[in-house]
């Protein structure tokens, strides 16, 4: 069964410092892989995805990830951290052309000023 | 506007009264989801559906129903809610094939006293 782990529950960073949030996913074959970003009171919305090809995954609002398949990881990052960042985010993986997606517990951003 | 519109977006309800949380999109999508949101355990999916009639359980069924008799209709029944079902759902439709990610409704707020 597949499965996600976002071992950071809670992050606090500076505006403008970098970001990285960690995701590690299991899964027998080759997953697609997804962030999304949940403001409060929101619903979910996409922030990129993995499927194959290159590793290194651009998305919206600055956002970048990297597939390492050696290290069942799908690490989110951002050089440099705004305030309208602040809020949770969350890693899933799907499984081809399943219809589920299996999500992390998440992992709530704070920005300071 | 492409969008999945859920209603309504706050509801509470006593014990064993019958409700239903509409959900319906306008992308002509195939794949439509149901899922809850409780703190710590990120996303759940309850139910799924890959097309008109077509529908299977997700990772936490019970308690809860649905249909899918048009394609851009999902409602999610809860024939006699408990307190244990109060909770955040979220309805999410996709095109089929893995490599899209869904897109979510803003959400149902659901207390059951």
């Amino acid at each position: 069964a597949q499965s996600v782990t976002q071992p950071d529950i809670h992050i606090t960073v500076s505006e403008g410092a970098s970001l990285e949030l960690r995701c590690n996913y299991s899964y027998g074959a080759t997953p697609y892989l997804f962030w999304y970003v949940q403001s409060p009171g929101q619903g979910l919305q996409l922030l990129l995805k993995y499927f194959s090809g290159d590793t290194l995954v651009q998305g919206i609002k600055g956002f970048e990830a990297e597939f390492k398949r050696s290290q069942s990881s799908f690490n989110l990052r951002k050089p440099s951290v705004h305030w309208s960042d602040a809020a949770e985010y969350f890693c899933a993986v799907g499984a081809g052309t399943a219809s589920k997606l299996t999500f992390g517990t998440g992992t709530r951003l704070q920005v300071t000023l | 506007e492409a969008q999945v519109t859920q209603n309504p977006r706050y509801l509470i309800t006593v014990t064993g009264k019958k409700l239903t949380v509409t959900c319906s999109q306008n992308m002509n999508h195939e794949y439509m989801s149901w899922y809850r949101q409780d703190p710590g355990l990120g996303l759940r999916q309850i139910y799924y559906s890959m097309n008109v009639e077509v529908t299977d359980k997700g990772d936490v069924p019970e308690g809860y129903k649905v249909s899918r008799k048009e394609k851009r209709n999902f409602p999610l029944i809860l024939e006699s809610p408990s307190p244990n079902q109060t909770s955040l759902y979220f309805c999410a439709s996709r095109i089929g094939g893995g490599t899209y990610g869904y897109t979510f409704g803003s959400g149902t707020r659901l207390t059951v006293v």
